[in-house]
């Protein structure tokens, strides 16, 4: 398996523009969650789905952010209307069950 | 979930046995440690988790003290490609919430 794939790796758009970052789970797996990394700010959890359910969104920060999990081998995280501090590496990852999470290689998101 | 601390930074020389320590002194019974560890920007990379019970695999061992609040990593012979942040987490399974949180982990530089 190819592991979790995100796209695209790097994103650079401009305030007030929307954003869609893109996340494609291993095969089999039923548990996806979005991550964001700031220097400040660390690793947190913005989001995480089962089976395409959106379980716990109490990360996301505020309406501007969404996810949407249409099937089990997609996510998207869309940013609408994106600002400067949203400028972030955006992380996906994925497990079964009860087993470890793997995580994708990021998306880096700088809004100038 | 339980909170961690680790030690902000550590160093280890190259083909020496890194020994990284974790507090979580709250852990309740089901809840399990895991270690990630991070090199540079890419995606966290799973490396080893458990319970009670001391773990080993291909990449690392876990020692969980009996009580379990604490516990170590070890890399029994670390390599310059071992530099990395360490993140030491609890999490509860099979309570349903599935989340990782992450904390500020743990600086390794291996040093040649």
């Amino acid at each position: 398996d190819a592991g979790v794939i995100q796209s695209p790796r790097h994103e650079v758009t401009e305030m007030g523009q929307e954003v869609t970052l893109r996340c494609k789970p291993i095969s089999g797996h039923d548990y996806l969650f979005w991550y964001r990394q700031t220097m400040m700010r660390g690793l947190e959890l913005l989001i995480y789905f089962n089976n395409n359910v959106p379980i716990d969104d109490s990360g996301m920060p505020e309406d501007r952010f969404s996810a949407k999990m249409p099937n089990a081998s997609f996510s998207t995280l869309k940013i609408q209307p994106s600002e400067p501090r949203d400028s972030a590496v955006y992380f996906c990852a994925s497990s079964f069950g009860q087993d470890p999470a793997f995580f994708g290689q990021g998306t880096r998101l700088t809004v100038v | 979930d339980a909170k961690t601390t680790q030690p902000t930074s550590m160093d280890c020389a190259e083909g020496r046995a890194a020994n990284l320590p974790c507090n979580h002194s709250t852990i309740s019974g089901n809840e399990y440690v895991y270690w990630y560890r991070q090199i540079h920007s890419q995606g966290p990379q799973y490396i080893i988790h458990g319970l009670k019970n001391n773990e080993t695999n291909e990449m690392a061992s876990l020692i969980i003290t009996e009580d379990r609040k604490s516990s170590t990593l070890i890399l029994p012979h670390a390599t310059l490609r071992d530099t990395a942040v360490y993140y030491c987490i609890v999490r509860a399974i099979p309570s349903g919430t599935y989340k990782y949180i992450f904390g500020t982990g743990t600086r390794l530089k291996v040093l040649a």
